[in-house]
């Protein structure tokens, strides 16, 4: 069974915070990873697509870096704004059988005015 | 056409009924994901077709369920004699199919299924 934790579940941070959460995946059969954001009644929303080991990504104040051979990924959000509240899904990309997508639990973000 | 959409976006049945959720994705777009969310837990993929060829298909999906994509534009998925555990929302991402992992997903907003 393939697994791909992310961690925290959840965390609440003050408006201008810089905060950080992070994708575990397994090491192996590794294809892609991607970064999706998804608020409350909207539909999830890509953030990266990350493929390469040491690859950095940067939108605005998020950013992401991957490490294939560990088996992690980082998501960074500096000076984090209410707007920035939602679910930050990993989803790790795999040739294990066929290709396929597994994503985490997510990581649900709450930014405090 | 402003993205991928799913009909309907909320259905309520009663248990042992069928149901059939519609995705009508992006126009350009050749793969077409079907994917189940409960409440705590990541998207959960059930399938993935390329054009009209469905490629890949979920061991976790039963002969309950089953999903077409004639002609390779729409897609339906269906379920029949429907039980309490069916009960989550599904999502429907389309992507163009770039090799290479370059390929983003892009979501529709989902059918959540509430089964009585």
């Amino acid at each position: 069974i393939l697994n791909v934790e992310q961690s925290p579940q959840s965390l609440h941070v003050q408006e201008g915070d810089s905060t950080n959460f992070t994708c575990s995946f397994p090491s192996s059969n590794f294809y892609a990873l991607h970064w999706y954001r998804w608020e409350t009644a909207k539909s999830p929303e890509a953030l990266f697509v990350m493929t390469l080991n040491g690859d950095e990504k940067k939108k605005g104040r998020i950013s992401a870096t991957l490490n294939t051979k560990e088996g992690y990924s980082y998501l960074y959000i500096k000076g984090s704004q209410p707007e920035d509240s939602a679910t930050y899904l990993c989803a790790f990309g795999t040739t294990s059988g066929t290709y396929k997508y597994i994503f985490g639990t997510g990581t649900r973000l709450k930014v405090l005015a | 056409d402003t993205g991928v959409s799913q009909n309907p976006r909320h259905k309520i049945t009663k248990r042992g009924q069928n149901v059939t959720f519609r995705c009508d994705p992006i126009s350009e777009h050749n793969r077409l994901y079907w994917y189940r969310q409960t409440l705590g837990q990541g998207p959960e993929f059930l399938t993935y077709f390329q054009n009209e060829a469905q490629l890949e298909k979920s061991r976790l999906l039963s002969d309950r369920f089953s999903a077409e994509r004639p002609k390779g534009s729409f897609s339906t998925l269906e379920i029949q004699r429907t039980e309490q555990g069916d009960s989550a929302m599904y999502l429907c991402a389309s992507s163009f199919g770039l090799a290479g992992g370059q390929d983003t997903q892009y979501f529709g907003p989902g059918t959540r299924l509430t089964v009585l």
